[in-house]
């Protein structure tokens, strides 16, 4: 079955780093993949979209990769803030799965000043 | 308003009672989806809606819910008999399909059900 695997764990790092995510998936192979942010007891918001040509993709402070043979997708915040910290969610497109997206559990990310 | 609004933002109710939640999406939008998150959970898929397509029903846990969205713009989700399970966050997104790209998803910022 088609599944996502997102860093289980928290993150935590230090102000002023370079936050990475990882984002895997399994048994299929998604046109493209979304990046979200969801704080505390808010809807997720949408921070990225990448396809399945295009292997890297910025906005500001935020990077996104997209390795099709390794099945990854990797988020990178460079230059972290503590207003960064939040759970991000990996939601990769299946053309295949009548245009719904399907969503990995998250990672906690947490900057320490 | 301008982005997707949601109502009860938070529903306290008695196990067996009926629940109502109700999404307005963001105008113009074809696309209308309901999720449920639990606590430390990921987003649990319960309906799409998309345009005048009948909607895709897979992700409803039980005949006790059910959805409509009237003329393509608001939707209910409702939940009869509630049970302590259904305690959840109910997130209502929406989207503009633009060829056949999903497009990104509009969240509002959910309702929390908490059943007693």
């Amino acid at each position: 079955s088609q599944k996502i695997e997102q860093n289980s764990e928290a993150l935590n790092i230090q102000e002023g780093k370079t936050a990475t995510l990882t984002c895997n998936y399994t048994n299929y192979s998604p046109a493209y993949l979304q990046w979200y942010r969801q704080d505390p007891g808010r809807g997720p918001v949408f921070l990225l979209l990448i396809r399945e040509n295009e292997k890297e993709k910025r906005k500001e402070r935020l990077k996104v990769t997209f390795d099709t043979t390794l099945k990854q997708s990797l988020f990178h915040i460079t230059a972290s803030q503590p207003a960064d910290s939040a759970t991000y969610l990996c939601a990769p497109y299946n053309a295949g799965n009548n245009r719904k997206l399907i969503w990995g559990l998250g990672t906690s990310l947490a900057v320490n000043p | 308003g301008a982005g997707v609004s949601q109502s009860p933002s938070n529903k306290v109710t008695e196990k067996g009672k009926d629940v109502e939640l109700r999404c307005d999406p963001i105008s113009g939008h074809t696309a209308l989806y309901w999720y449920r998150q639990s606590l430390g959970q990921g987003l649990e898929f319960l309906i799409y809606f998309q345009g005048n397509s009948a909607p895709d029903k897979s992700g409803l846990p039980s005949d006790r819910f059910s959805a409509e969205r009237t003329g393509g713009s608001v939707s209910t989700l409702t939940i009869q008999r509630t049970q302590q399970e259904d305690s959840a966050v109910y997130l209502c997104a929406s989207s503009f399909h633009q060829g056949g790209n999903t497009g990104e998803l509009f969240f509002g910022e959910g309702s929390r059900l908490t059943v007693l």
